[in-house]
């Protein structure tokens, strides 16, 4: 089974709208953490925001929050006031454990934003 | 503050010829290093990863090898490239259990 699910190849947001952008994960650890990465077309990976498994909130990072939904596994990207320097790829990532662990990541989402 | 270097950008290389790519981190000590590739439209796979100068462990079977002869340089090398060998390579670092910060890349063209 794949650990990251990222089921939207592609997403279209008008600017200054909110876009979400969805994530599911598959784990039996209890302990991980999930990632969201941003790839702009010069391909470098840029993190955006984490969530641990044991954080009692969402994640917020200026524009950026986690929608975390621990029950049912998911781990939302959303993306409030969208710019059009936020048109990207976009990965969810998860580490398992709390060791030297990879991440594993989702096949991610072309976020396209519309002047 | 951290910041982590690959090189070279980009790479054309004939099958049969060998690679080298180097990637170094500056601004922290002992860190986690990390080999990813990421083929095209695809998310990325983790090649090998570091603990410690000396310390490789790979998590995917191929003609590639790493090695870490200093504490904050990575290295990635082939004797033989494949066609299939072509993608974009992504060193990364982490302190554990911290986040993995990833280098600019390096895109590998296997002719």
């Amino acid at each position: 089974a794949q650990k990251i699910t990222q089921t939207q190849p592609g997403m279209f947001v008008q600017e200054k709208e909110a876009v979400t952008l969805d994530c599911t994960y598959d784990t039996s650890d209890p302990s991980y953490g999930l990632f969201w990465y941003k790839q702009p077309s010069s391909g470098e990976m840029i993190f955006l925001i984490y969530q641990g498994s044991y954080d009692q909130q969402n994640a917020t990072e200026g524009r950026y929050s986690l929608n975390f939904q621990k029950a049912r596994k998911s781990a939302n990207l959303v993306i409030s006031a969208s710019q059009l320097g936020d048109s990207a790829m976009y990965f969810c990532a998860m580490r398992e454990g709390t060791g030297a662990n990879n991440l594993f990541f989702g096949t991610g989402t072309r976020l396209t934003v519309i002047p | 503050s951290q910041t982590i270097h690959q090189w070279p950008a980009t790479l054309v290389q004939p099958v049969g010829s060998p690679l080298s790519l180097e990637c170094t981190v500056e601004g922290t000590s002992n860190p986690n290093l990390y080999w990813y590739r990421q083929a095209a439209g695809r998310g990325l796979q983790l090649l090998f990863y570091s603990v410690g100068i000396g310390q490789i462990s790979s998590e995917v079977p191929q003609n590639l090898s790493a090695s870490r002869p200093q504490d904050r340089q990575f290295i990635l090398s082939s004797k033989k490239l494949l066609l299939s060998d072509s993608g974009f390579y992504l060193c990364a670092w982490s302190v554990l259990p911290d986040t993995q910060y990833f280098g600019p890349g390096t895109r590998l063209t296997v002719l």
